[in-house]
């Protein structure tokens, strides 16, 4: 069964630096899709990135990019410039293209991200 | 655009007593879900449906049941309510794909 990996359960991040928030999954199929979600306190779960494996381009929207290595299983979500709006629950997520699971995604548990001003 | 509407924001519960959490889409998605979230925690998988007339259980199903007669709605119901079901609710849909998950705006529920 795939599983999915958040090492880190809390990060801190001042403003206008760079944060990178770790996520490792472990599956035997080669096509897949990944995610990151934010969920800031409002508790809406925002989509913020996605990634399809067969790309070797890692993917980037605005100040949030991904670190994709296939190989190793990661897939680790980059925010530059960190605003204080960034501060929210981050989850990584997979499913497989063939929806393995009946199309469900598989969670982590969550990073809590901070921003100091 | 509705995207994924949930229904109600806020319920309170009596042990023992029922209720129907509402969701519905209005992108033709086949995909649905119903997840709950325990504070500070990850989503759960409750059940889901790739159809309209097909669910199936997800990670965590027991006092739960779904109904899916349409594509737009998947209602959630919680049959004799328990403390351990206080949470919150969240419905998704997706498309094929990569297609991400459409998130409602959750409901959160206590159990008294």
């Amino acid at each position: 069964a795939q599983t999915v990996t958040q090492s880190q359960p809390e990060m801190s991040v001042q403003e206008a630096e760079t944060v990178t928030l770790s996520c490792t999954y472990d599956t035997s199929e080669s096509d897949y899709y990944l995610f990151w979600y934010k969920q800031p306190p409002s508790r809406q779960m925002i989509l913020v990135i996605r990634q399809e494996a067969y790309k070797q381009q890692n993917a980037t929207e605005n100040r949030f990019s991904v670190n994709f290595q296939k190989a190793a299983k990661s897939f680790s979500l980059k925010i530059s410039d960190s605003q204080l709006g960034d501060a929210a629950m981050y989850f990584c997520a997979y499913i497989s293209r063939e929806g393995g699971s009946q199309g469900n995604l598989i969670f982590g548990k969550g990073t809590k991200l901070s921003v100091k001003p | 655009n509705a995207g994924v509407t949930q229904t109600p924001k806020f319920r309170i519960l009596k042990i023992g007593q029922s209720m129907t959490l509402q969701c519905a889409q209005d992108m033709n998605h086949n995909y649905m879900y119903w997840y709950r979230q325990d504070p500070g925690m990850g989503l759960k998988l409750i059940y889901y449906s790739v159809g309209a007339g097909i669910t199936d259980k997800g990670e965590v199903p027991n006092g739960y049941n779904v109904s899916r007669s349409t594509t737009e709605d998947f209602p959630l119901r919680l049959e004799l309510a328990a403390p351990s079901q206080t949470s919150v609710y969240f419905c998704a849909s997706r498309g094929t794909g990569a297609s991400p998950l459409h998130f409602g705006n959750g409901t959160r529920l206590t159990v008294t």
